[in-house]
């Protein structure tokens, strides 16, 4: 059974980076029939997209968080990891990673989420 | 950048009834476009994709329709367990973008 998991610190400092990792289990990060990926969602509010990575190590992100963000993939590991620099308080969210079907798209499994609060 | 408006943003329904949400691109994906489920506290739930294409496990009375750049989130005979928040879903190889969401509330 394919299962994601987050970890990483729940609170960071403003003007600090945030990082956190996604270990998958029950598949393998390295097949060509996926993308893994990063999304977040602030306290009450909606879902945004951070980012994805192919096995390959292509990445491709959200435009309004690219200068910020980078997505690596291990895949000795199993796992992948975001890294978003220069946070502030509105970087407060739930963040999630999630597999994505190649062909046809939609993320299939999620990780069950991990709050990272910015704060001082 | 496309984006993603979905309506309404609040619905009171009652079990039973058909409900239909509502999503629209601000230019044309094809049927690139993806149905969740959340709950409170949980990970969003993959209900349809491809626009039309129930996910393995999803209830029947889930259905989705639509191309090009409107599209719509069927539920024929509205059950408990539905009353969550609804989010729709761009994809392409290269990003993703969701709609603000759509509560379905208890009437």
């Amino acid at each position: 059974q394919m299962q994601l998991q987050e970890s990483g610190p729940g609170l960071v400092k403003p003007s600090e980076t945030l990082s956190l990792t996604c270990t998958v289990s029950g598949g393998s990060i390295s097949s060509s029939s996926y993308y893994w990926g990063w999304i977040r969602q602030p306290p009450g509010k909606g879902l945004e997209w951070i980012g994805n990575i192919y096995y390959s190590g292509s990445t491709y992100y959200n435009p309004s968080l690219k200068s910020r963000v980078t997505i690596s993939v291990d895949t000795s590991k199993n796992q992948f990891s975001l890294k978003l620099s220069s946070v502030t308080v509105a970087d407060t969210a739930v963040y999630y990673c999630a597999r994505s079907v190649v062909v046809t798209g939609g993320e299939d499994y999620w990780g069950q989420g991990t709050l990272v609060t910015v704060s001082s | 950048d496309i984006q993603m408006t979905q309506s309404p943003s609040t619905l009171s329904a009652s079990v039973g009834d058909r409900v239909t949400i509502t999503c629209r691109a601000s230019q044309s994906i094809s049927s690139w476009l993806a149905w969740y489920q959340q709950k409170p506290g949980k990970a969003p739930k993959l209900l349809i994709y491809t626009a039309s294409t129930l996910e393995s496990g999803v209830p029947s009375r889930f259905s989705g329709s639509g191309s090009g750049t409107e599209f719509t989130l069927t539920i024929s005979s509205l059950q408990p367990d539905d009353f969550a928040t609804y989010y729709c879903q761009h994809y392409n190889t290269y990003s993703r973008t969701f709609g603000q969401g759509t509560k379905v509330e208890i009437k």
